[in-house]
């Protein structure tokens, strides 16, 4: 299977809260991302987890890391028309910055 | 952050012809710098990653006499798609880092069309 695995789309009604989900199996991932790729646009980071920690918020994003089970989540409060994007999850590991990417997942966020 | 500059950002060419892609940091040192290429399906590709002065290290089943991957200086690495045929039609992003960075930071994608 994949390294990384997330759902291909999600639907969320604009004011609710999304949450986004992703699979690692690399036990020796160091960082894990979440990157925002709007229509024909390159990847925006939006904010990155080290291994060793389980939580971290950033305004309206917080992410969490359950590396028990490998498993990262995103989750956006109040989530707008703006936010409509593909969200990748990436990991990494080593000493160097070679992300591996999931397959992304479509938010689709509607009045 | 970090700005990177890609171009074209779209491009149309005829089957056979060569395509140069450019990948620029406009305000770091790229130590490093990775090319991708993003299927219909949404999925993200490695295909290289190359280190200034020194040849790109290919993926797996990245044909490396299709594409050419040059970064020769600290700001710049091109991709050129060598006789283009139409399955070569991909979004392709680039993206770059610098010494000991976390996080690199991606162009604005070049949409091939052959």
């Amino acid at each position: 299977g994949e390294d990384v695995e997330q759902s291909l789309f999600l639907s969320v009604r604009e004011g609710d809260s999304s949450v986004i989900n992703c699979t690692y199996t690399d036990s020796s991932s160091t960082y894990l991302y979440w990157y925002k790729q709007e229509p024909g646009a390159g990847l925006q980071l939006l904010t990155y987890i080290f291994s060793n920690m389980d939580m971290k918020q950033d305004q309206r994003l917080t992410v969490l890391l359950n590396k028990k089970d490998k498993h990262l989540s995103l989750r956006i409060a109040d989530t707008q028309t703006g936010d409509s994007a593909i969200y990748f999850c990436a990991e990494g590991s080593g000493g160097s910055y070679i992300p591996t990417f999931g397959r992304g997942t479509s938010l689709i966020v509607h009045p | 952050g970090a700005v990177v500059s890609q171009h074209p950002s779209r491009v149309i060419c005829k089957s056979g012809t060569s395509v140069k892609i450019e990948c620029r940091s406009l305000d770091f040192q790229a130590t490093t710098m990775f090319w991708y290429r993003q299927f219909p399906k949404q999925s993200l590709m490695l295909m290289a990653t190359s280190n200034e002065g020194s040849k790109a290290t290919y993926e797996q089943g990245v044909e490396k006499d299709k594409f050419l991957i040059n970064h020769a200086s600290l700001t710049l690495s091109t991709l050129t798609v060598t006789s283009a045929h139409p399955e070569d039609s991909s979004f392709y992003i680039c993206s770059a880092t610098g010494q000991g960075a976390r996080e690199a930071f991606f162009g604005q994608g070049t949409r091939l069309t052959v």
